[in-house]
């Protein structure tokens, strides 16, 4: 079985830019979280969405963050406009049914910006 | 209010050797989960176990083994006889779920190395 898929794997952009990180979280899987990783800040949680809907978005950053899941099966992270301090590392995840699950992660999208 | 605490920030040893990883956690919450999760150097995270609030049995896997005791707030991670392959991030994860809300909460990690 497929694992959670998360797109670009990496990402170089210049500041200002829009940037868009996409994910498709594992099949049947009802919860979805988005990470943000830095050496500074370790492990964010951003938002966690369940059923399609944003539970809890207090951990992104700012207005300049934004995350949609159209679907049970892809989530966007959107940040516009981008900047240096938005470098990092973003994991998706993806459970089986809210925080109480094990969650499975993705890749993860390596997003330097310039 | 509700944390993780893995007070260890890097650990070394020699291969063969075991390596215990503290985990201590904060909750008001009579029902909830904890986690570990390893970093390999390639950065994706893999769920290692999950266990309930209720279970405090301890588990083994392998090499890996955990010990959850309640009385303490800790969830104990050991590799037996390490290898370099365990080299890693290690996450220790609380999550609770209290009326009309939850908490999810991750350790800053510990870092293994482990040298031939």
């Amino acid at each position: 079985d497929a694992g959670v898929i998360q797109s670009p794997r990496h990402e170089v952009t210049e500041m200002g830019q829009e940037v868009t990180l996409r994910c498709k979280p594992i099949s049947g899987h009802n919860s979805l979280f988005w990470y943000r990783q830095t050496m500074m800040r370790g492990l964010e949680l951003l938002i966690y969405f369940n059923n399609n809907v944003p539970i809890d978005d207090s951990g992104m950053p700012e207005d300049r963050f934004s995350a949609k899941m159209p679907n049970a099966s892809f989530s966007t992270l959107k940040i516009q406009p981008s900047e240096p301090r938005d470098s990092a590392v973003y994991f998706c995840a993806s459970s089986l049914n809210g925080i109480s699950y094990e969650q499975y992660f993705g890749p993860g999208t390596r997003l330097t910006v310039t | 209010a509700q944390k993780v605490t893995q007070a260890q920030t890097e650990i070394s040893v020699v291969e063969k050797e075991d390596v215990t990883l503290d985990c201590v956690y904060e909750t008001r919450d009579t029902t909830y989960y904890l986690f570990w999760y390893k970093q390999p150097p390639s950065g994706e995270l893999v769920f290692l176990i999950r266990r309930n609030s209720f279970d405090e049995q301890n588990e083994i896997s392998g090499r890996y083994s955990w010990n959850f005791q309640k009385s303490t707030s800790s969830f104990n991670f050991t590799i037996t006889a390490s290898q370099v392959v365990d080299s890693a991030v290690y996450f220790c994860a609380l999550s609770a779920l209290l009326p009309n809300d939850y908490k999810l909460s991750f350790g800053a990690g510990t870092t293994v190395t482990v040298r031939a």
